[in-house]
C-alpha cells in the first residue's frame, strides 16, 4: 500500500511554463518534506513544511501544505531548464518514528 | 550547515570482496540513516541509528552489517555482495526533538557496482 500518492510521476514542459507536483494520502503526517534529486546527486531539502495549511515560497517555488495534514503541493512558475530533476515527498508520522514515508517522485523535464 | 558527507563517491566491488561506505556529520543529528536507491525511484530505507544504537533493520540482508563508531560516523560494511545490490546508497541524519519537524538531510551518496 503506498501511503503518500504522488502525481505525476513524469513531466516534460517547456521552459516558461508553470506546473504542479501533488502529494496525496489518507494519513496525517506531522511533517512533510520536499526534495530535489539530480542524477548520481542526493536528495536536496527544498522545504519541510509542519502546520496545515502552511504556505513557504522559495523563490519560483511555491509549497502548501493541506489544512488537514494529509496532502501536499509543490508549483513552480516560470520553469527553466535547471529545474530539471527528481522531486520526492516524504512525510513524517507520528506512528512512524524515524521513519520517513516518500511519495513516488515525479521526474520533471524542462525543455529549453 | 547541513553538510552530510559520504566517501567514496563511486565504488565497484566484485561479488567476493570487502569494502566499507562512509558518512560524517557534525552537526550533532543524534540519528542517522542509511538508504538504499535505485535509478528514479524514492530511496528505502535500510537501516537507522538512534543514539549511536541500532533502532531499525528493515529486514535487510547479512551481507550488509552497518557499525556507528560514534555520534558523527556511519559506516557501511559490505561483503559478498550480488550484481542486484548495485545502487545509489544514501546516508542521512536528522536532528532530535520534536520542533525540529522531522527533517533529513542526505548526504551526496555513494555509487555502487557490484561486478
Amino acid at each position: 500500500t503506498q501511503l503518500l500518492e504522488q502525481s505525476p510521476q513524469f513531466l516534460s514542459i517547456q521552459e516558461g511554463e508553470n506546473l504542479t507536483v501533488y502529494c496525496n494520502s489518507s494519513s496525517v503526517f506531522s511533517s512533510l518534506q520536499w526534495y530535489r534529486q539530480e542524477p548520481g546527486e542526493g536528495p536536496v531539502l527544498l522545504v519541510t513544511v509542519v502546520t496545515g495549511g502552511e504556505v513557504k515560497k522559495l523563490k519560483r517555488l511555491t509549497f502548501q501544505f493541506g489544512d488537514a495534514r494529509k496532502d501536499s503541493s509543490l508549483h513552480i512558475t516560470a520553469a527553466q531548464p535547471g529545474d530539471t530533476g527528481l522531486y520526492l515527498c516524504a512525510g513524517a508520522r507520528r506512528t512512524s518514528g524515524s521513519r520517513l514515508t516518500f511519495g513516488e517522485g515525479t521526474q520533471l523535464t524542462v525543455n529549453p | 550547515d547541513t553538510e552530510v558527507t559520504q566517501t567514496p563517491k563511486h565504488l565497484v566491488m566484485g561479488m567476493t570482496n570487502k569494502k566499507s561506505l562512509k558518512c560524517e556529520q557534525h552537526m550533532g543529528h543524534r540519528a542517522m540513516y542509511w538508504y538504499k536507491q535505485k535509478a528514479k525511484k524514492p530511496p528505502e530505507l535500510m537501516f537507522v541509528y538512534s543514539y549511536e544504537k541500532l533502532s531499525i533493520n528493515e529486514s535487510v540482508p547479512s551481507r550488509f552489517s552497518p557499525e556507528c563508531p560514534n555520534s558523527s560516523l556511519l559506516n557501511l560494511h559490505l561483503h559478498a555482495l550480488q550484481p542486484e545490490d548495485s545502487a545509489l546508497y544514501l546516508c542521512a541524519s536528522r536532528p532530535q526533538g520534536r520542533d525540529r519537524g522531522n527533517t533529513i538531510y542526505f548526504g551526496e551518496g555513494s555509487w555502487l557496482t557490484v561486478v
